[in-house]
């Protein structure tokens, strides 16, 4: 059965920490995807990568960087979390080629006090 | 900025009834996509559609883009309890991205 897991479903921190978000997949994928998800918005995409070490920018990547050292795992970084970066956050991946489904993550529910 | 707009935003219904959502766009996309995401967990994949005017039926779900590729709408046949999520469209614009439409979230009674 495919699988994406992300680190944590629920997390909490204070404004101005570095928050650390991870996932993994194991259906040897080459796209892995980040968005954040807040109601009446739909998924915005923040960061996709479409190879290992490759990173590409989305509609909103500002505040959010990303690491990708190996190919089955896609980091999701806050500099410096702030309040309005409360959201879910949802992982994905998808093979090579473009018109294949999206295979996500069950999210990362974050909240920055 | 391409955007896909959903609507109606909520749905409530009863137990039976035919519902359609309709995914809307001024920019014109190669494929789209329609997921449902139930609570507590990620969006899951429910149809690619990729030629104007396709029209593709999954169970009581018919899924149709539009002839001009900038509009879809999924209809559902007698709705029931287990069709209960939020609905959500994505079309493909080009350099590994999907643009995702803004979401229907439909509650379906018994």
């Amino acid at each position: 059965d495919v699988k994406v897991t992300q680190s944590s479903r629920y997390l909490v921190k204070r404004t101005g920490e570095k928050v650390f978000l991870e996932c993994v997949q194991d259906m040897d994928h080459e796209n892995m995807f980040w968005y954040r998800q807040d109601p009446g918005l739909g998924l915005r995409l923040i960061y996709f990568s479409y190879d290992v070490k490759m990173k590409e920018k989305g509609d909103i990547p500002e505040g959010y960087s990303v690491s990708r050292e190996k190919k089955e795992r896609f980091s999701l970084i806050l500099e410096s979390a702030s309040t309005n970066q409360t959201s879910m956050y949802l992982c994905a991946s998808s093979l090579f080629r473009t018109l294949n489904e999206q295979f996500f993550g069950p999210g990362t529910r974050l909240t920055v006090l | 900025t391409q955007l896909l707009e959903q609507s109606p935003q909520f749905l409530s219904i009863q137990e039976g009834e035919n519902l359609t959502v309709y995914c809307n766009s001024s920019s014109v996309f190669s494929s789209l996509q329609w997921y449902r995401q139930e609570p507590g967990e990620g969006p899951v994949l429910l149809v690619t559609v990729v030629t104007g005017g396709e029209v593709k039926k999954l169970k009581r779900l018919t899924f149709q883009f539009g002839d001009a590729r900038k509009d879809s709408s999924l209809h559902i046949t007698a709705a029931q309890p287990g069709d209960t999520g939020l609905y959500l469209c994505a079309g493909y614009s080009g350099t590994y991205k999907y643009i995702f439409g803004t979401g229907t979230r439909l509650k379906v009674l018994a």
